[in-house]
């Protein structure tokens, strides 16, 4: 099977933009989270989704939203970017919900 | 607070030689998982090992080993005759099916 997948690889953004970053999940596997990981952070958990449904989110700013459609794709959408929001985001998918496979991660840089 | 907690932001090992990583977690829940996921520099995070919370067995993964005390809230990852290719930030993480907690990693350097 193919592994997780996240499109684009790398962006460069300036403040104030947004941002779509994308994530197809392993065939089968219908969860989906998005992890922010930065150099003084670690991972921080930004969201969960089942079957197109928000499980559960993490504590960021509304700014931050996913969505995941019915094929268990997911997008991740990050409005009015700020510096801080320089870092290589995660996405992992799961299927007994019991261990999460991760993709290579898009790095953002917000100038 | 569901915390995880690793101690040791740096380690270094002597190739062939064996070494511990330590994790402590927080949690109220009952029946969860335990993982050591590991990440080299510039590469994809890979699911090392992996533990469930109700088995009392510790889990073995070729030279990767675990020692999971679950009182004490505790497991550690041992990795015996270590390889250039194990250097590599770990990460110990516990999760149930929603939510997964990850620690802030031990980065490891392996020396010739």
């Amino acid at each position: 099977k193919a592994g997780v997948t996240q499109t684009p690889r790398y962006l460069i953004k300036t403040r104030g933009q947004q941002v779509t970053l994308s994530c197809s999940p392993i065939s089968g596997h219908r969860s989906v989270s998005w992890y922010q990981q930065t150099p003084g952070q670690g991972l921080q958990f930004l969201f969960e989704y089942f079957s197109e449904t928000q499980r559960n989110k993490g504590n960021f700013p509304g700014r931050f939203s996913g969505r995941q459609f019915s094929n268990s794709r997911s997008e991740m959408n990050v409005s009015t970017l700020e510096l801080g929001d320089s870092a290589l985001y995660l996405c992992a998918s799961g299927s007994h919900q019991e261990t999460q496979y991760f993709g290579p991660g898009t790095r953002l840089l917000v100038l | 607070a569901q915390t995880v907690t690793q101690s040791q932001p740096e380690m270094s090992v002597q190739e062939a030689e064996t070494v511990t990583l330590s994790c402590t977690y927080d949690t109220s829940e009952s029946d969860y998982y335990l993982f050591w996921y590991k990440q080299p520099p510039s590469r994809q995070m890979i699911l090392v090992i992996r533990q469930e919370a109700y088995k009392q067995q510790n889990a073995t993964e070729n030279r990767f080993s675990v020692n999971f005390q679950k009182a004490a809230k505790s497991f550690s990852l041992k990795i015996s005759d270590s390889q250039l290719g194990d250097a590599a930030m770990y990460f110990c993480a516990w999760g149930t099916g929603n939510q997964f907690y990850f620690g802030t990693g031990t980065s490891l350097t392996v020396i010739p």
